[in-house]
C-alpha cells in the first residue's frame, strides 16, 4: 500500500469541476518534497500532467492546475470533458522508503 | 519528439529472467536518467528503479535490490532492465520512462510498455 493516499474514484458531469486529493505525511509531502501527477488512459502509458507542485508541461489543457499544502497535494479539472475520464496518480519522495519515489494510490475519474 | 520504444511481450516460466529494452530517440540520450516502473493487471504504478545514462549510476528499490539490473547502451541510445529470479507477481506491464532530475525526478516521457507474464 503507498505511503501516498488518493480517492480511488471521483465524479463529474461534463463541465463540472473536480478535485483529486494525494494525501501524505512528514515525511513525503510535508517534508516539502515536489509532487507530480500523471494521467493515464485507458490501456495506454502514464502521461505527465503536472510537475513540481503546480507546473504544466507544454500541450496540457489549462484545465488542468495542481497546489500543495500542508501534507497534501491536491489536481484539479475545470470544464471536465469526456476525454478526461482517465486514472490519475500523483508522485512524491518519501525519505522513510527504501523506494524512495512514490506513486499514490491512483483515482479513476468517470465523466457522468 | 522525444520517444522511447520498448521491446516487446514477453512469457517467462517461475525462476526465468527477463530483459526488457528501451530504445531514446529525439534527445541527447546522456543528458538524462531512466527510471522503470511497472503496474501489475489492474493496480497502481510502482516504481522499480533508476539509471543515470551519463555513468550508470542506479539507484533501486529495496524490494528488488538483488534481483533487477539496470544498464545503458550509449551508442545505441537504450536502456535495459533485468529482472530475475521472476515469481508470478512480476506479472505486469513494465515502463521506461526520461527521468527529468529533481528530487523527486518527474516522468516526462514514456515507452509504451512491455507485457511480461510469468506463469508456469
Amino acid at each position: 500500500q503507498s505511503v501516498l493516499t488518493q480517492p480511488p474514484s471521483v465524479s463529474g458531469a461534463p463541465g463540472q469541476r473536480v478535485t483529486i486529493s494525494c494525501t501524505g505525511s512528514s515525511s513525503n509531502i510535508g517534508a516539502g518534497y515536489d509532487v507530480h501527477w500523471y494521467q493515464q488512459l485507458p490501456g495506454t502509458a502514464p502521461k505527465l500532467l503536472i510537475y513540481g507542485n503546480s507546473n504544466r508541461p507544454s500541450g496540457v489543457p489549462d484545465r488542468f492546475s495542481g497546489s500543495k499544502s500542508g501534507t497534501s497535494a491536491s489536481l484539479a479539472i475545470t470544464g471536465l470533458q469526456a476525454e478526461d475520464e482517465a486514472d490519475y496518480y500523483c508522485q512524491s519522495y518519501d525519505s522513510s522508503l527504501s523506494a524512495h519515489y512514490v506513486f499514490g494510490t491512483g483515482t479513476k475519474v468517470t465523466v457522468l | 519528439q522525444v520517444q522511447l520504444v520498448q521491446s516487446g511481450a514477453e512469457v517467462k516460466k517461475p525462476g526465468a529472467s527477463v530483459k526488457v529494452s528501451c530504445k531514446a530517440s529525439g534527445y541527447t540520450f546522456t543528458t538524462y536518467g531512466i527510471s522503470w516502473v511497472r503496474q501489475a493487471p489492474g493496480q497502481g504504478l510502482e516504481w522499480m528503479g533508476w539509471i543515470s545514462a551519463y555513468n550508470g549510476n542506479t539507484n533501486f528499490a529495496q524490494k528488488l535490490q538483488g534481483r533487477v539490473t539496470m544498464t545503458t547502451d550509449t551508442s545505441t541510445s537504450t536502456a535495459y532492465m533485468e529482472l530475475r529470479s521472476l515469481r508470478s507477481d512480476d506479472t505486469a506491464v513494465y515502463y521506461c520512462a526520461r527521468s527529468v532530475e529533481l528530487l523527486p525526478p518527474y516522468f516526462d516521457s514514456w515507452g509504451q510498455g512491455t507485457l511480461v507474464t510469468v506463469s508456469s
